[in-house]
């Protein structure tokens, strides 16, 4: 079974630029969840989907950022435009309801 | 709400020693409990969690871990690390109903010296 595809691992770009983060999760998972890590804190969530459907969204930091899901499938995390304090490691996680989560391996984001 | 504390960020241990790295949360309701590990340019693993049941959960790897609910911890231990163990360790926790997200640590790195 493939596992939680993310890319790219890593991005560089400057500030004001846009960037789209690509999460793959395991075939018939339901459930998708974005978190982020900024350098030395804490991983945070982000948000949640079902399916297509945005489920929880409280931790999406401000409106320069953008998660979709099309057709419950594959999701993207689109920043725009990037700042500084956007720079982390951003993971994309599935689950399959009833069940536990899959983590991928992170986008590393480095905003210059 | 709930948050967890992970009082030490670095840990160094010699190989073959035991280790034991620090989790604490608060939460008013119930939470289910976890450590994962992250090696190098790797994604996050599970290693182990509390669900319910007996307090002494053991994991992959050879780790283990004991909630305690009236000190509101969960600490890992191993009884004796090898060099393949460094890597960063985080705890979570999650509600026990509805979306499921965690809630993490800041993260212990585990730094098992020859």
């Amino acid at each position: 079974e493939a596992g939680v595809t993310q890319f790219p691992s890593h991005s560089v770009i400057e500030k004001g630029q846009t960037v789209t983060l690509r999460c793959d999760p395991i075939s018939g998972h339901d459930n998708l969840y974005w978190y982020r890590r900024v350098m030395g804190k804490e991983i945070k969530f982000l948000l949640h989907f079902v399916k297509e459907s945005k489920q929880d969204e409280s931790g999406m930091p401000n409106n320069r950022f953008l998660a979709e899901r099309t057709g419950g499938t594959y999701s993207t995390l689109k920043v725009q435009p990037a700042e500084l304090e956007d720079s982390g490691v951003y993971f994309c996680a599935s689950r399959q309801t009833g069940y536990g989560y899959t983590f991928g391996s992170g986008t590393r984001l480095t905003v210059v | 709400a709930q948050s967890v504390t992970q009082l030490d960020s670095q840990v160094p241990v010699f190989e073959e020693a035991p280790v034991e790295l620090r989790c604490n949360y608060s939460s008013s309701v119930s939470v289910y409990l976890f450590w994962y590990v992250q090696y190098p340019n790797q994604g996050l693993q599970l290693l182990l969690k509390y669900l319910s049941g007996s307090t002494l959960v053991k994991g992959i790897n050879g780790f283990e871990a004991e909630f305690n609910k009236s000190q509101t911890s969960f600490h890992l231990r191993k009884p004796s690390v090898h060099i393949s163990d460094t890597a960063e360790y985080f705890c979570a926790v999650s509600l026990t109903s509805g979306t499921y997200k965690y809630i993490f640590g800041t993260g212990t790195r585990l730094k098992v010296l020859a």
